[in-house]
């Protein structure tokens, strides 16, 4: 599976748009993109996954770039609830995927 | 609909004993998984069953580690002899089978440290 890059961490005010970044450039053809967050002391979480169009889900969107080789998830109106570590996963085989977590982007969100 | 049960949230032992971990998935989820969360890293698969036979154990350090899930259903997670390096929060999760199985459910985890 293709790695993935992600900064540290970042933070946001709450009520804007938190936009966390990803970079994916060995991503192959038929590699999904997905993320995933973690809230402190939680399992994680299921967020949105995309193959090559942007999605939208009630959570969040998805923007993969043209060109796959990057992406960027953005949480519209973030709130305190979405300080969390969020994890950009690329897996190639979609259903049933085994993920491969790195560390994450670590967001938080101020108020 | 209720969510992944695993038990128990926490676990103290000494290096050398044993422990395991138990896992209930969400009714009608045939896929199952093991991870193992460092303090400060992702979580790392370690086991993954499709029903009650193994898909991938390449990560499952086998010479200490077991898992079981005999009926299709829960699963249990063993280590014997446990080392200090095996602290760490372990992660059940669960998903569908095909389609409807991009998505992964994880449970709360069960918390270890080895004394």
């Amino acid at each position: 599976d293709a790695k993935t890059t992600q900064p540290t961490s970042m933070d946001c005010a709450e009520g804007r748009a938190a936009n966390l970044p990803c970079n994916h450039s060995t991503i192959s053809g038929n590699e999904y993109v997905y993320w995933y967050r973690q809230i402190h002391s939680q399992g994680p979480q299921y967020i949105i996954h995309g193959l090559k169009n942007n999605e939208t889900n009630e959570m969040a969107s998805l923007i993969i770039t043209e060109d796959r080789k990057s992406s960027t998830l953005i949480l519209p109106h973030a709130t305190l609830r979405d300080t969390a570590v969020y994890y950009c996963i690329v897996s190639h085989t979609g259903a049933n995927s085994k993920l491969t977590f790195g560390k994450g982007i670590t967001l938080s969100v101020r108020p | 609909e209720a969510g992944v049960a695993q038990s128990p949230r926490y676990k103290i032992i000494e290096k050398r004993q044993s422990v395991a971990f138990w896992c209930n998935p969400i009714s009608g989820h045939a896929t199952l998984y093991w991870y193992q969360q460092i303090l400060g890293q992702g979580p790392k698969l370690l086991i993954q069953f499709q029903n009650n036979g193994v898909v991938d154990d390449s990560q499952l350090p086998k010479d200490r580690f077991s898992a079981e899930r005999l009926k299709g259903v829960d699963s249990t997670l063993k280590i014997q002899p446990a080392k200090l390096e095996d602290s760490a929060v372990y992660l059940c999760a669960s998903s569908l089978i095909g389609p409807g199985g991009y998505e992964q459910y994880f449970g709360p985890g069960t918390r270890l440290t080895v004394t």
